[in-house]
């Protein structure tokens, strides 16, 4: 298993302003990954991060707006930019366990809600 | 394009056995893994089958045919805990998921 933690669990902001999201790893990975699930939807890849290079997005997200930082093998951000009510959702990271591809861990989420 | 369905809901009465398919159309294919998700929760790992055949885990276990296309999870002796949602995700390449939609699973006394 993993331990994953996250913060904030939730946040509610104003339209226009940036939120940062920290996910910790108990332990050093390759990879953490970001995921949106809207409330009742599945999940959708937002990026992968790898330690040490740009993280690799998904189409139809983009660095601009969603701009992540991998500086450690156990921690990662995910900041959303310039929000809108549409980006109003949960949050999560995710990890593989090195050459363990078949499962991934999911941290809490951050529940965001923005009026 | 990439697609997997699965229904969006199944009620079941504790104790019965209740099948959760998932057929998929994805441009790579390393396997079929299986999550659960309560209500606020993260979602959990649950099996995962990379080859066809079946796969069991207690009272949970996990079927592929990728000559189909198609996969399920097959729930046992259900308890009310199990009330939850079930996401089937393809391993598309050596690490990236794509999930299905989901499907919430009501377990009624």
């Amino acid at each position: 298993s993993a331990v994953i933690s996250q913060k904030p669990s939730r946040d509610i902001c104003q339209r226009g302003t940036s939120l940062t999201i920290q996910c910790q790893v108990d332990s050093q990975v390759t990879m953490m990954f970001w995921y949106r699930q809207q409330p009742g939807q599945s999940l959708t890849l937002i990026a992968t991060a790898n330690q040490g290079s740009e993280a690799t997005y998904e189409s139809g997200f983009v660095i601009d707006k969603f701009p992540i930082s991998r500086p450690n093998l156990t921690f990662s951000t995910l900041t959303v930019s310039n929000m809108s009510p549409e980006d109003s959702s949960i949050y999560l990271c995710s990890i593989n366990r090195d050459r363990e591809w078949n499962e991934q861990f999911f941290g809490p989420g951050t529940r965001l809600t923005v009026l | 394009g990439q697609s997997l369905e699965q229904p969006s809901e199944v009620t079941a009465v504790e104790g019965a056995i209740v099948q959760i398919n998932c057929t998929y159309q994805t441009s790579g294919f390393y396997g079929l893994s299986w999550y659960q998700q309560h209500d606020g929760g993260a979602p959990t790992f649950l099996s995962y089958n990379g080859l066809d055949g079946l796969e069991e885990t207690g009272r949970f276990s996990s079927f592929l045919s990728r000559s189909d296309s198609y996969g399920y999870l097959l729930l046992q002796e259900l308890q009310m805990k199990d009330s939850a949602s079930y996401f089937c995700a393809v391993r598309e390449g050596s690490y990236k998921l794509i999930f299905g939609s989901g499907t919430r699973l009501l377990v009624r006394p």
